[in-house]
């Protein structure tokens, strides 16, 4: 599965969007975009994936460049909820092969 | 539909006991797959099994540690003669059959287990 780079920590004020890069550049044309979420003490949560297309659900937004080499989670309106450590792993599609975790990025939101 | 569900979710073991670790997959799913947490660090693989089968085992530490996926019941994370190392967060998750393009891993969570 092909790296990823994220930021080590981020703040956003409550009520703000959050906007999480995420870096992918060695892509291959079969990997999703996967968003995981751990809140302190808790399981890692699905947020999102996508493969080129951009995707929206009731937690986020998925938006992805043309060229596949980055993504940018985005929460339209963070609460402080949403204070959690984001990952954004890349995985091959119609297996269910392992997700490999990174050290992700640590969203502090604030009031 | 419940969730991926664990437990114990609090375990404390004396060092050189064993302990024995349950998930139960969402319905429908197929797959498991065991994380550890060890304190302050990130989520490592272990182990991804099918039914009655290991797919693939290259995060497991070779001695005291074992994991098995009955036809029938739960996942078991086994874990033999205890050490303090091992105390962490155990993570199960499950995902749908191979054939569904994008499927998603949904995780329990967690078995929190002390060594003392």
């Amino acid at each position: 599965d092909a790296k990823t780079t994220q930021p080590t920590s981020m703040d956003c004020a409550e009520g703000r969007a959050a906007n999480l890069p995420c870096n992918h550049s060695t892509i291959s044309g079969n990997e999703y975009v996967y968003w995981y979420r751990q809140i302190h003490s808790q399981g890692p949560q699905y947020i999102i994936h996508g493969l080129k297309n951009n995707e929206t659900n009731e937690m986020a937004s998925l938006i992805i460049t043309e060229d596949r080499k980055s993504s940018t989670l985005i929460l339209p309106h963070a609460t402080l909820r949403d204070t959690a450590v984001y990952y954004c792993i890349v995985r091959v599609s119609g297996t269910a092969s392992k997700l490999t975790f990174g050290t992700g990025t640590r969203l502090q939101v604030t009031l | 539909n419940a969730g991926v569900m664990q437990n114990p979710r609090h375990l404390v073991r004396r060092r050189g006991q064993e302990a024995r670790l349950r998930c139960s997959p969402m319905k429908g799913h197929s797959h498991v797959y065991w994380y550890r947490q060890l304190p302050e660090e990130g989520l490592k693989f272990m182990v991804y099994l099918q039914k009655e089968n290991i797919i693939d085992e290259s995060g497991m530490p070779k001695e005291r540690f074992s994991a098995e996926f009955p036809k029938e019941g739960p996942s078991i994370l086994r874990i033999q003669q205890v050490v303090r190392g091992d105390s962490a967060a155990y993570f199960c998750a499950s995902s749908p059959p191979d054939r569904e393009v994008g499927n998603t891993i949904y995780f329990g969570e967690g078995s929190w287990l002390t060594v003392v």
